[in-house]
């Protein structure tokens, strides 16, 4: 069974669509976040949840839009995309909130064109 | 400032070597240090990590050293196979970070020829 599992693995779409890409958990743990890889690697942190509650919103455009509706899952929804949003986006749990033991999910790649 | 560097973003080393991996990091605050492994097509993996009341702490075949005076922490990698090929994050959670905010460097990428 995979500890942390995103859908799709792979999304290719048009400018201006609107997207959604899925996580859900079975490891029992109550934070959850969504990072944002670029084309150099670069590790992002979007946000935070923890108990279905937002506890990180890091400078994050409002077109992007995560929702918690149950400690497994946190999906992430993106309006009007751009350019610009074309990156691996990962989903990661945790047991604790202000641990460094995160679980990540194998990354969900996103191509707009 | 918020950043967390690596010295070398690619590193060639032979299967059986010894591998450091480096990272530098500026924000003197903080307090616990993560290194992460990711290979091709696969999210992070927690590898090790260490708080600043230690300057040294194993695990199977690795090594994470830190020098607060000089805010560095390397991580070695003893005997490295093949499967060591990936590329390693440190990341930093600073010092009264409530949110569970970590922040990744930039990484290093480690190649292992047989």
């Amino acid at each position: 069974d995979t500890a942390v599992s995103q859908t799709p693995k792979y999304l290719v779409t048009q400018m201006g669509n609107d997207k959604s890409i899925k996580c859900e958990q079975n490891l029992g743990h109550d934070t959850m976040y969504w990072y944002k890889q670029d084309s150099k690697k670069f590790l992002k942190i979007m946000f935070s949840y923890n108990n279905k509650e937002l506890i990180i919103n890091e400078t994050v455009p409002n077109r992007f839009s995560p929702k918690s509706p149950d400690k497994a899952h946190l999906n992430l929804h993106i309006n009007s995309l751009e350019l610009g949003d074309s990156a691996v986006y990962f989903c990661a749990s945790s047991q604790l909130l202000n641990t460094g033991e995160l679980f990540f999910g194998e990354g969900s790649r996103l191509t707009v064109l | 400032g918020e950043s967390v560097g690596l010295h070398l973003p690619t590193l060639s080393v032979q299967e059986g070597d010894n591998s450091i991996i480096n990272c530098a990091y500026s924000n003197s605050a903080s307090d616990y240090f993560i290194w992460y492994k990711q290979e091709s097509g696969k999210g992070p993996q927690f590898i090790i990590d260490i708080r600043s009341n230690m300057d040294k702490r194993q695990g199977q075949r690795v090594t994470v050293l830190l020098n607060k005076t000089v805010k560095h922490l390397s991580l070695q990698i003893a005997a490295t196979q093949p499967g060591d090929s990936a590329v390693y994050f440190c990341a930093e959670n600073p010092q009264g970070n409530q949110g569970g905010k970590l922040i990744f460097g930039q990484g290093t990428e480690l190649s292992v020829k047989p």
